[in-house]
């Protein structure tokens, strides 16, 4: 079955605990995405990749890392989460990154840093 | 700045009823989507308008595509209670700077 995945799909950390949120997709996409989304401010772009070793910030880039050294994976890396990191988490993938092409996204991780 | 309104914020009408939510924006918008997000899942992509002035129907759903590519919306025919969901518009602008871009979305409720 075509999917993203992200793990863990909830996580309750603390403030300065360095964190990793996991995504893969097994449908040879080669664009890949990461988006926060908040009450009354919808959904966000934090960064993307158009290709392996190929990453870019989008709109919310402060605190975040991302890599992509594989084309299925793209892990998103908080080094000392915060609590104003405290968000619903949107990994997503497509055959490009145009809207023409269609983004899949994953099920969410709900991060909660106290 | 939010270059995509989404109007209304919420809405709550009884099953059988019609109803319409807007996308606008004061930018040109190469193509835009539709997607449907339910409680505890990801979006979920219902359509994709790309020619100004393109309508595309899904079963109940219409959705329009303004002529000057600035706007669109989403009618519901009969609504039912499956209809229930946070739906978003996303494009992408003209000058193709490879990032899309969300609206804020429209809650929607149908009553039983």
């Amino acid at each position: 079955e075509a999917q993203v995945t992200q793990n863990p799909r909830y996580l309750i950390t603390v403030t300065g605990k360095k964190l990793t949120v996991t995504c893969s997709q097994n449908m040879n996409h080669e664009y890949m995405s990461w988006y926060r989304q908040d009450p009354g401010l919808g959904l966000r772009q934090i960064y993307y990749s158009m290709n392996v070793e190929v990453t870019d910030k989008g709109d919310v880039p402060e605190g975040y890392k991302v890599s992509r050294k594989e084309k299925r994976n793209f892990p998103l890396i908080l080094e000392s989460p915060s609590p104003n990191q405290t968000s619903l988490y949107f990994c997503a993938s497509s055959l490009s990154g145009t809207v023409l092409s269609t983004q899949y996204f994953g099920p969410g991780t709900r991060l909660t840093v106290l | 700045t939010q270059l995509l309104e989404q109007s209304p914020q919420f809405l709550s009408i009884q099953e059988g009823e019609n109803l319409t939510v807007y996308c606008n924006s004061s930018s040109v918008f190469s193509s835009l989507q539709w997607y449907r997000q339910e409680p505890g899942e990801g979006p979920v992509l219902l359509v994709t308008v790309v020619t100004g002035g393109e309508v595309k129907k899904l079963k109940r759903l219409t959705f329009q595509f303004g002529d000057a590519r600035k706007d669109s919306s989403l009618h519901i025919t009969a609504a039912q209670p499956g209809d229930t969901g946070l739906y978003l518009c996303a494009g992408e602008r003209g000058n193709r700077d490879d990032k899309i871009i969300f609206g804020k979305g429209t809650r929607l409720h149908i009553l039983p």
